[in-house]
């Protein structure tokens, strides 16, 4: 079974600081993909970033970064120069070969960035 | 990137009344969408999967007869939530799959769904 554990609820950055969303993961699946989703209180889905398991570089997207460390099973979001508009809910999600491809959700954390 | 529908964006209805939501894939064609449900401060949670033209597969503890699924064609999915009552209030999003440019690789693309909030009175 896959799973997919973000251990932050919540998180505070400074404007203009760095911050690291922490994401690990679990499967038996040899091959899959990692994801990063932004929920702001709208409710959309806006994707931000993604890693396939193959991929040895790690994913870069403007000021997002993935940092994929695969023997840790870990796949943490780097946002840089954070902006105000940058709070909202973070979801971590994975995709396997199996199911149609669904994606599995962390529980996600809610970031909030403060001037 | 592509566009996905959802039709209605928020919805009110008294208990015991049927509720159906649609979710269009605006420029392209799904190869297969999915419905998720999202309760306030939670996760999304996987409803179910639907391919067109075949019987959608619901995860485990979804009722099939409560959430009725229907992908009549590439381009449209229905959720619809029979015999509403207030604990199915809640944030429903679809999302569509599209083929990779060119067909290569295992995965499709995912685009979701502007998503739609039901309550039930």
């Amino acid at each position: 079974a896959q799973k997919i554990t973000q251990t932050q609820p919540g998180m505070f950055v400074q404007e203009k600081e760095a911050v690291t969303l922490d994401c690990t993961y679990d499967t038996s699946d040899q091959s899959y993909g990692l994801f990063w989703y932004k929920q702001p209180s709208s409710g959309e889905m806006i994707f931000l970033i993604y890693q396939g398991s193959y991929d040895e570089q790690n994913a870069t997207e403007g000021r997002y970064s993935l940092n994929f460390q695969k023997a840790r099973k870990s796949a943490n979001l780097v946002i840089s120069a954070s902006q105000l508009g940058d709070s909202a809910m973070y979801f971590c999600a994975m995709r396997g070969l199996t199911g149609y491809n669904k994606l599995i959700f962390g529980a996600g954390t809610r970031l909030a960035v403060h001037p | 990137g592509a566009v996905v529908s959802q039709h209605p964006s928020w919805v009110i209805c008294k208990s015991g009344t049927s509720v159906k939501i649609e979710c269009r894939s605006l420029d392209f064609q799904a190869t297969t969408m999915f419905w998720y449900r999202q309760f306030p401060k939670q996760s999304l949670m996987l409803m179910a999967t639907s391919n067109e033209g075949s019987k959608a597969t619901y995860e485990q503890g979804v009722e099939k007869d409560k959430f009725l699924i229907n992908h009549a064609s590439l381009t449209l999915s229905t959720l619809t939530v029979t015999s509403a009552h207030p604990e199915d209030s809640s944030f429903y999003i679809c999302s569509a799959a599209r083929r990779l440019a060119g067909g290569g690789g295992p995965y499709n693309e995912q685009f979701f769904g502007p998503g739609t909030r039901l309550t039930v009175l």
